[in-house]
């Protein structure tokens, strides 16, 4: 069955360092997402991606974050100057085409970040 | 962000039985919602999914219940199977963008 995978699975960073992160949606998807999890907390909403443009984005997503699908299987999702609060579990999630498509959305095994 | 909320914690149920998770929400403006399965150290596991413009759909032994008038809905697991120990997330959506807002999940742990 066709996932969604992620790269690294952990990520240790000194605070202030770029880091990027990796994803390789499921293939005929077209839609992306990144989402977040601090630990104790609720899955936060970052970003979303289609038609290569950021559809929606939340508070969080400041100028310190960017996203691009630089060929047709990656999506990656790049932290400029890493921040300690920026630890946590990031999720990258894709939906297929089709009329329903907000209403399916696969998510990836996840990132573990540590800024230190 | 309160808008969705899992106010269980943790459900415990016997192998066999229903298990019935809830959630609410405060945003009249959701228009789908979505069920996650959860185990530690993986990424979410989509479960099913209902319109609002629904009450009920169904997938195998999942069922999930949408009450628009009490802003409110379960998800139903019969019959429960120890495997289905897991934390369960109800997430919420509108408009075209996906993006979903989460509840805090509630932990069910089915005895065998």
């Amino acid at each position: 069955e066709p996932e969604v995978t992620q790269t690294p699975s952990h990520q240790v960073t000194q605070m202030g360092q770029e880091v990027i992160l990796r994803c390789v949606p499921i293939s005929n998807h077209l839609y992306f997402y990144w989402y977040r999890q601090i630990l104790g907390q609720k899955v936060e909403f970052l970003v979303s991606f289609y038609n290569n443009e950021i559809s929606e984005k939340s508070e969080i997503f400041d100028d310190q974050f960017s996203v691009e699908r630089p060929d047709g299987s990656n999506f990656t999702l790049k932290i400029r100057s890493t921040k300690l609060e920026d630890s946590a579990m990031y999720f990258c999630a894709s939906s297929p085409p089709g009329l329903a498509v907000q209403e399916t959305q696969y998510f990836g095994p996840g990132t573990r970040l540590l800024v230190l | 962000d309160q808008q969705v909320k899992q106010n269980s914690p943790s459900l415990s149920v016997q192998e066999g039985r229903i298990s019935i998770l809830n959630c609410d929400y405060t945003n009249s403006m959701f228009d789908y919602f979505l069920w996650y399965k959860k185990y530690p150290a993986e990424g979410p596991t989509f479960l099913i999914s209902i319109s609002s413009i629904k009450d009920k759909n169904e997938d195998g032994r999942f069922t999930v219940f949408l009450n628009k008038s009490a802003k409110h809905l379960s998800l139903h697991i019969v019959p429960s199977q120890p495997g289905d120990s897991a934390v369960y997330f109800c997430a919420a959506g509108s408009g075209n963008t996906g993006k979903l807002i989460f509840g805090q999940g509630t932990t069910l742990q089915v005895k065998p």
